[in-house]
């Protein structure tokens, strides 16, 4: 079983919609998860990080089940300028520096 | 400061060449890593360096050799490598606390590896 598992979508959205991916890991005993944004040809950038339920800025709200062991990203009012890859990451359980990375999820935002 | 800079952004090599692709990092983070990436694929991890020992090695192949001058740089070393070698290559850096919590990754803008 994989340790991060993610709708890879493509998730295909008019502008001003509300889009939601999830993200679903295997070991209970991880600690923190974290919400990255990849453009095309470009690096992973940090958009969250979630270490309790869950985190909240401006429109992008990501939240966490442990009982689920489950991971959400949610984006609210989508602009043109969300589309990209969106990169479930978990960090290990064992040592602070084993990063499982999510298959990603691509979302389009149409006008 | 969260920047981690990567040289050269592109490179193109044949098979019998050694090259190197440069990291740096000045955040102070303890924690270095290489990764490499293909299209539509997420991030896979090679290397990482925790106080700038080589703590994880995901069974790459000798044809690559990380190393860590000091706590801010990285290289990755490379020499006979195949056309399936080519790839982003992806540093990252994180503070590496020795804790699980606030350890957040940051990337470095990657090389684009060709080899023909």
């Amino acid at each position: 079983r994989k340790e991060v598992e993610q709708d890879p979508g493509p998730f295909n959205v008019p502008e001003g919609a509300t889009v939601a991916f999830n993200c679903t890991y295997s070991n209970s005993a991880s600690q923190s998860f974290f919400w990255y944004r990849q453009d095309c040809r470009k690096e992973p950038k940090l958009l969250m990080s979630v270490y309790s339920s869950g985190n909240e800025d401006g429109r992008f709200t990501a939240q966490l089940n442990r009982a689920s062991q489950y991971i959400s990203l949610l984006i609210r009012d989508s602009k043109l300028s969300d589309s990209a890859t969106y990169l479930c990451v978990v960090n290990g359980r064992n040592t602070g520096n084993q990063f499982y990375f999510g298959t990603g999820t691509s979302l389009t935002v149409i006008p | 400061d969260t920047e981690v800079t990567q040289t050269p952004k592109h490179l193109v090599m044949g098979m019998t060449n050694k090259k190197s692709l440069k990291c740096e990092q000045h955040m102070g983070h303890r924690a270095m890593y290489w990764y490499k990436q293909k299209a539509k694929k997420p991030p896979e991890l090679m290397f990482v360096y925790s106080y700038e020992k080589l703590s994880i090695n995901e069974s790459v192949p000798s044809r690559f050799s990380p190393e860590c001058p000091n706590s801010s740089l990285l290289n990755l070393h490379l020499h006979a490598l195949q056309p399936e070698d080519s790839a982003l290559y992806l540093c990252a850096s994180s503070q590496d606390m020795g804790t699980v919590l606030y350890n957040e990754q940051f990337f470095g803008p990657g090389t684009r590896l060709t080899v023909l």
